[in-house]
């Protein structure tokens, strides 16, 4: 099957520093991706839709500012945690979208970033 | 994107059929069902999806209802490594790919 990678697997950071995470299809192209985030014996939770060449779409409740999403080409979207504090620290998700035809698509899943900020 | 409900637990034998219930009665005409599993760290992972019509691949089958309230997940031989949770997603094709994950089934295989 298609391989969506994501790097890092994991980073500790400063509070107040950046993060970015980066987010590929390794072997299609993806005009649309997602990142999700999960915390803790919890369910993923849908942050935005990266849509390539175009500003991404951010779920209710998710700061655009703090969570800088750019998708410049077709396999690959980032997602960049901006003055991140402790409450940040989390399991970040990306998924890239195969599409199967009559409105059906497969979504791939990077292995996940475990972002921790001390 | 229609809600749906899982059990939040399950227990399996090894090498029986696990048997996993999702409901969805709001689901819409042009939502697909589709099943993904998540096992502990990992990214999810695609099963099966299917519309209207019943549907197997080399992982499981897909039983889905008449009135399309409802579905069932089936491992036909589960083995201690599908241990994992297992969510079911209604998604339309207004929006693919774009899932919504409810709390879905941990699924416990047990030797």
């Amino acid at each position: 099957g298609a391989v969506v990678s994501q790097h890092p697997s994991w980073v500790i950071c400063k509070s107040g520093t950046s993060v970015k995470i980066e987010c590929r299809s390794l072997d299609f192209q993806a005009t649309t991706m997602f990142w999700y985030r999960q915390f803790p014996k919890q369910s993923l939770m849908l942050m935005a839709t990266s849509n390539e060449g175009s500003k991404a779409t951010y779920e209710q409740g998710v700061e655009k500012d703090k969570f800088l999403i750019n998708h410049a080409s077709l396999t690959l979207s980032t997602l960049t945690v901006t003055s991140a504090h402790p409450e940040d620290s989390s399991f970040y998700i990306c998924s890239a979208i195969f599409l199967l035809g009559q409105g059906a698509g497969e979504a791939f899943f990077g292995q996940g970033t475990r972002l921790t900020v001390v | 994107d229609a809600k749906t409900t899982q059990p939040p637990s399950m227990d399996c034998a090894e090498g029986r059929a696990a048997n996993l219930p999702c409901n969805h009665s709001t689901i819409s005409g042009n939502e697909y069902v589709y099943w993904y599993r998540q096992i502990h760290s990992q990214g999810p992972q695609y099963i099966i999806h299917g519309l209207k019509n019943n549907e197997t691949n080399e992982m499981a089958s897909l039983i889905i209802t008449e009135d399309r309230k409802s579905s069932t997940l089936i491992l036909p031989h589960a083995t201690l490594r599908d241990t994992a949770v297992y969510y079911c997603i209604a998604s339309g094709s207004s929006n693919t790919g774009k899932l919504i994950f409810g709390q879905g089934t941990t699924l416990q295989v047990k030797p």
